[in-house]
């Protein structure tokens, strides 16, 4: 199974301040065929279900604030938040769906305001 | 609109099985997958299989082989989650989601999660 690795697991920004998030899988995620990472992020908010935000690594999910962006690609991924608002406080996750299942999740990183 | 709507939370003692159920609404049911996914009490999400509304296929974490029965009735857009031999450590809230696929390399592969139930809490405890 592929393996997801976020970093850090809890990070602490201020408000207008930039968040990155790191996810790093244990194999490439790309297809060459369409050079297409098959990697997702997700946002978590406390009692609520995960909301997609990016799909393909760097798509934003249509709804989704543009202050939200993914980028990478291979293994090893990022998702920045560019001006962080007090909503944005929440658990965030990286999903692959490289190939054939199971389509792992890494550990999540908790966002919080400094 | 799209909307999965789930069914109620269950308590359930060890070894009893339990089948939670994800309705779907405002698109094509047999257009996307579903997949479920369990979330522990403070811990994070695991993938724990799909199945094709369409055919009825299903693929399934290995950890979960044998255990996990996915199915649905096209008739009612309602796809289902049957957990067997429950122990305490199955103690979740499991969420069904739709997924968007395509296919690459002559393979069904999922694009991502965009509709997302609203969860059901599964209690196992004696």
């Amino acid at each position: 199974d592929i393996v997801m690795t976020q970093s850090p697991d809890s990070l602490a920004v201020s408000l207008g301040e930039r968040a990155t998030i790191n996810c790093k899988s244990s194999q490439s995620v790309l297809y060459s065929s369409n050079s297409n990472n098959y990697l997702a992020w997700y946002q978590q908010k406390p009692g609520q279900p995960p909301k997609l935000l990016i799909y393909w690594a760097s798509t934003r999910e249509s709804g989704v604030p543009d202050r939200f962006s993914g980028s990478g690609s291979g293994t090893d991924f990022t998702l920045t938040i560019s001006s962080l608002q007090a909503e944005d406080v929440a658990v965030y996750y990286c999903q692959q769906y490289y190939s054939t299942p199971p389509y792992t999740f890494g550990q999540g990183t908790k966002l919080e305001i400094k | 609109q799209v909307q999965l709507v789930q069914s109620g939370a269950e308590v359930k003692k060890p070894g009893a099985s339990v089948k939670v159920s994800c309705k779907a609404s405002g698109y094509t049911f047999t257009g996307y997958y579903i997949q479920w996914v369990r979330q522990a009490p403070g811990q994070g999400l695991e993938w724990v299989g799909w199945i094709n509304p369409k055919s009825g296929a299903t693929n399934y974490a290995q950890r979960f082989q044998g255990r996990v029965t996915m199915t649905r009735d096209t008739s009612i857009t309602t796809a289902y989650m049957e957990l067997s031999r429950l122990r305490s450590g199955d103690t979740a809230v499991y969420y069904c989601a739709r997924v968007d696929v395509e296919l690459v390399a002559a393979t069904t592969t999922a694009v991502g999660a965009d509709y997302w139930g609203q969860g059901t809490l599964v209690t196992v405890s004696s």
